[in-house]
């Protein structure tokens, strides 16, 4: 499979715990997205790379998120802290790099959090 | 007023029937629409793209694009009970001359086809 890759599928946490998602893009694409979804509403944009770099920044970030890429290949996004609203579903996509192609982004299965 | 916005559902069609999904958008620069379908617990996959005023067509699939009135359509013919899922309205901004894949999503329509 040469989809993008998401890692664990599932996950439960207590509230309070730190969680880390990990993200593989599909190979030949330098930008990386994450995203989030709760139920009912449709993904909402976090962050972006391109390559190893954070180029953008939702305020929906706030300081208990941060996402790496370390070296602009796979990434990380870990919850600090996780609160009962940090349950949704993580989606990481990635693109290629180009004026329109850049705008055609390919999603992973998603990870699913619950904070209970 | 919602930056997209996507006609309330859920839509039932039967079988065979057109289904007609509608999404509006308020930020007028933007420049590239997508329509993404998703089914219950299954993340996005992209079906339609479409950057230009007028028609596309993919299979059973038509994307309309009207940039004046700031509305986008996907139109499903044929309706196959396969198709039932929700649909995700996408838009691209264009921020300063560059483009990246940062869409702001409708928050979707539900379409059930019935045999």
């Amino acid at each position: 499979d040469t989809g993008v890759s998401q890692d664990p599928r599932h996950k439960i946490t207590k509230r309070g715990q730190n969680v880390t998602f990990r993200c593989d893009p599909i190979s030949e694409h330098n930008r990386l997205y994450w995203y989030r979804q709760t139920l009912g509403q449709g993904p909402e944009f976090l962050t972006y790379f391109q390559n190893e770099a954070q180029l953008e920044k939702s305020r929906l970030l706030s300081d208990r998120f941060s996402a790496e890429r370390p070296k602009g290949s796979f990434s990380t996004l870990e919850i600090q802290r996780t609160e009962q609203g940090d349950s949704a579903m993580y989606l990481c996509a990635s693109s290629l790099p180009g004026r329109t192609s850049g705008n055609t982004i390919y999603f992973g299965e998603g990870s699913w959090l619950t904070v209970v | 007023q919602k930056e997209v916005e996507q006609n309330s559902g859920p839509l039932s069609v039967p079988e065979g029937a057109i289904a007609s999904l509608n999404c509006t958008y308020s930020d007028r620069v933007s420049q590239s629409f997508f329509w993404y379908r998703q089914y219950s617990g299954k993340s996005p996959e992209l079906i339609m793209s479409i950057y230009s005023n007028g028609d596309k067509e993919d299979g059973r699939f038509t994307a309309q694009l009207n940039k004046a009135s700031q509305y986008v359509s996907l139109l499903i013919r044929d309706s196959q009970p396969s198709d039932s899922a929700t649909y995700l309205c996408a838009v691209s901004p264009n921020a300063g001359g560059t483009s990246y894949g940062k869409l702001t999503f409708g928050q979707g329509t539900i379409l059930t086809v019935h045999p």
